[in-house]
């Protein structure tokens, strides 16, 4: 079955610690994106790539990284520079960014602080 | 700046009785309108998509209304059951090239 898989399914980070987020989609996916959800809130964008080795920032983009080296895999770095990284992490893709097709999700990373 | 709104921000209805849950949003040019279900824990799953030009869009119990010049989405469901229990999302996408805006979504429960 084509989905997204996202792991691990939770993640602590102590203070100073770089963490990284896997996310890999066997789609066929051009445009992959990061998501954060924080209780209560909407979904905000992080990152986003419409095509391998290009990605842009999205709304929160300070303190995290991504990198988009092979079509199939979207990894979200949380670095240290993210002082509040505790949320609820969603990676998804769809077929182009520039279209009317419906985004598909994984079921997300749990960071916290440890 | 786009803002999208969902009330009530949760639900609770007794099984068999209908669902309505509202999505309003500032700016009426969209390109498309995107409902979503999470359930707890959960990535979230696409139910409907609604382009700038359609009135609405239906899947089996699911209905989705879209008025832009009211900058309001609907979605009903019909018959409600315990399995529809979740937090459902409206997102709006403003152009093409445009991101989701999404709502915080409204927590739905049906007790049997």
């Amino acid at each position: 079955d084509g989905g997204i898989t996202q792991s691990p399914k939770y993640l602590f980070r102590k203070e100073g610690q770089n963490v990284t987020l896997s996310c890999e989609q066997n789609l066929n996916h051009d445009a992959m994106y990061w998501y954060r959800q924080d209780p209560g809130q909407g979904l905000r964008l992080i990152y986003y790539s419409q095509i391998v080795n290009d990605f842009q920032k999205g709304d929160i983009a300070e303190g995290y990284s991504v990198s988009r080296e092979k079509k199939e895999s979207f990894p979200l770095t949380v670095t240290s520079a993210q002082k509040n990284p505790t949320a609820f992490y969603l990676c998804a893709s769809s077929r182009k960014q520039r279209s009317n097709q419906p985004q598909h999700f994984g079921d997300g990373t749990r960071l916290s602080i440890l | 700046k786009q803002e999208v709104t969902q009330i009530p921000a949760a639900l609770s209805v007794p099984e068999g009785e209908n669902l309505v849950l509202n999505c309003s949003f500032t700016d009426s040019a969209i390109y498309n309108l995107q409902w979503f279900r999470q359930d707890p824990g959960k990535g979230l799953t696409s139910l409907l998509l609604i382009q700038s030009s359609q009135r609405e869009q239906t899947s089996g119990r699911l209905n989705a209304s879209l008025d832009k010049s009211s900058g309001r989405s609907t979605l009903y469901i019909a018959a409600s059951q315990p399995g529809d229990s979740a937090t459902y999302l409206c997102a709006v996408r403003p152009d093409s090239w445009g991101k989701l805006q999404f709502g915080a979504g409204t927590q739905v429960v049906v007790t049997p």
